[in-house]
């Protein structure tokens, strides 16, 4: 079965711009999971996604928003963008969240 | 306030010997907990994990251990091989399906 795509792969943007990240998760997976990863910093949880509602969020500013769609892909967008913005971010998808996830590549966002 | 840590930042053990990788929980709720392999430029893979209800899960030369009253589990890695350089996390779930990591150990095996 297909795994879990995130496009971008790769992303160069500018301060202050605005970017939005796309996720697809496995079929049959509701839950829907955005990470940050920056060089030391391990996974940041971003926020989590259920059948369309945001279930769970990280201390992440309002500036990084999200959503899920009928179809269960999920995007994030992130505006007024900042260069510590930068790092790899992680979408991870699983049937119900909790266990079984299963990550993406991710997309690594540069802010220059 | 974090509440998984992973204290060693990095490992080097020799090729072919045991690799130890350690997790400290401070919440008790925690009920499942699960260890992910990571390389570079690579989302994070599943390895293996363990519900709280045991203290012990073995997969090939993966096992992972709970010691539930002193809030810690170990993951060891017997033989260790190079492919299995990365980073590794340890994530638990709580009562509301979240997953909360740890900061991750760059494991390097030594050829």
């Amino acid at each position: 079965k297909a795994g879990v795509t995130q496009t971008p792969r790769y992303l160069i943007k500018t301060r202050g711009q605005q970017v939005t990240l796309s996720c697809s998760p496995i079929s049959g997976h509701r839950s829907v999971s955005w990470y940050q990863q920056t060089p030391g910093q391990g996974l940041q949880f971003l926020f989590e996604y259920f059948s369309e509602t945001q279930r769970n969020k990280g201390n992440f500013p309002g500036r990084f928003s999200g959503r899920q769609f009928s179809n269960s892909r999920s995007e994030m967008n992130v505006s007024t963008l900042e260069l510590g913005d930068s790092a790899l971010y992680l979408c991870a998808s699983s049937l119900q969240g909790g266990y079984g996830y299963t990550f993406g590549s991710g997309t690594r966002l540069t802010v220059v | 306030d974090q509440q998984v840590k992973q204290n060693s930042p990095s490992l080097s053990v020799q090729e072919g010997r045991i690799s130890i990788l350690n997790c400290d929980y401070t919440n008790s709720m925690f009920d499942y907990f699960l260890w992910y392999k990571k390389y570079p430029a690579e989302g994070p893979t599943f390895l293996i994990s363990i519900s709280s209800i045991k203290d012990k899960n073995e997969d090939g030369r993966f096992t992972v251990f709970l010691n539930k009253s002193a809030k810690h589990l170990s993951l060891h890695i017997v033989p260790s091989q190079p492919g299995d350089s990365a980073v590794y996390f340890c994530a638990a779930k709580d009562s509301n399906y979240q997953l909360i990591w740890g900061a991750g150990t760059k494991l390097i095996i030594k050829p």
